[in-house]
């Protein structure tokens, strides 16, 4: 079956530092990735997302890019802020189903 | 207003209740589901909904039941909670366009079965 890790956390950092947090995943044929984000009392909201090798999703200063030789998507910041504190979750989704397997999640706290 | 509402946002109940938990959408969504949220664990699938006539179990349904009362509306059922229940749900929905891969979050419900 379909599955995603990703490291563990807490991960604590200070403000301007680079952020990186691995996704590995375990999927037959091409799924599609996703990097989503849960703040503090919140919902997921997706953050970005690649649907084929190669591609570069980015959004707020983040990114990730689908490298389908290493089954990875490894989410990147260059310089985080206080205000992305929060729990990142890695997600793939197969062609046909539309059904999200998720990661176990990874905390971040950043500290001013 | 969130487009993706859920009802209660915090419940504790006790062992052998019914309880139901309500998720409404506005974003015109024919697609629907219902997560649950255990620390390090991630999100797990327990039902979903690819339209009013269209119920499936997901990973983790034993224990729950759904109810799709209209495309806007989507119930999750614990019949007889149990407190290894205990967790944050989420309901989410997904349209056929743009692919139909992202999915939207309600803000969640917090469960305590005591």
């Amino acid at each position: 079956g379909n599955s995603v890790t990703q490291m563990e956390g807490p991960v604590t950092l200070s403000e301007e530092a680079f952020l990186t947090i691995n996704c590995t995943y375990t999927a037959t044929g091409y799924p599609s990735l996703f990097w989503y984000v849960q703040y503090p009392g919140e919902g997921l909201q997706l953050l970005l997302k690649a649907t084929k090798a190669d591609d570069k999703g980015s959004n707020k200063g983040f990114e990730a890019t689908y490298r389908k030789e290493t089954t990875s998507f490894h989410l990147e910041k260059g310089s985080v802020q206080v205000s992305d504190s929060a729990v990142y979750f890695c997600a793939l989704v197969k062609a046909a189903g539309n059904k999200l397997t998720f990661g176990g999640g990874t905390r971040v706290l950043v500290k001013p | 207003d969130a487009d993706v509402t859920q009802t209660p946002r915090n419940r504790i109940t006790k062992t052998g209740k019914r309880i139901m938990l309500e998720c409404s959408q506005t974003k015109g969504h024919d697609r629907m589901y219902w997560y649950r949220q255990d620390p390090g664990l991630g999100l797990r699938l327990i039902y979903y909904s690819f339209d009013v006539k269209d119920i499936n179990k997901g990973e983790i349904s034993d224990g729950y039941s759904v109810s799709r009362q209209a495309q806007a509306k989507f119930s999750l059922s614990l019949e007889s909670a149990i407190p290894n229940q205990t967790a944050l749900y989420f309901c989410a929905t997904s349209g056929a366009g743009t692919g139909g891969y992202e999915q939207y979050f309600g803000p969640g419900t917090r469960l305590t079965v005591t």
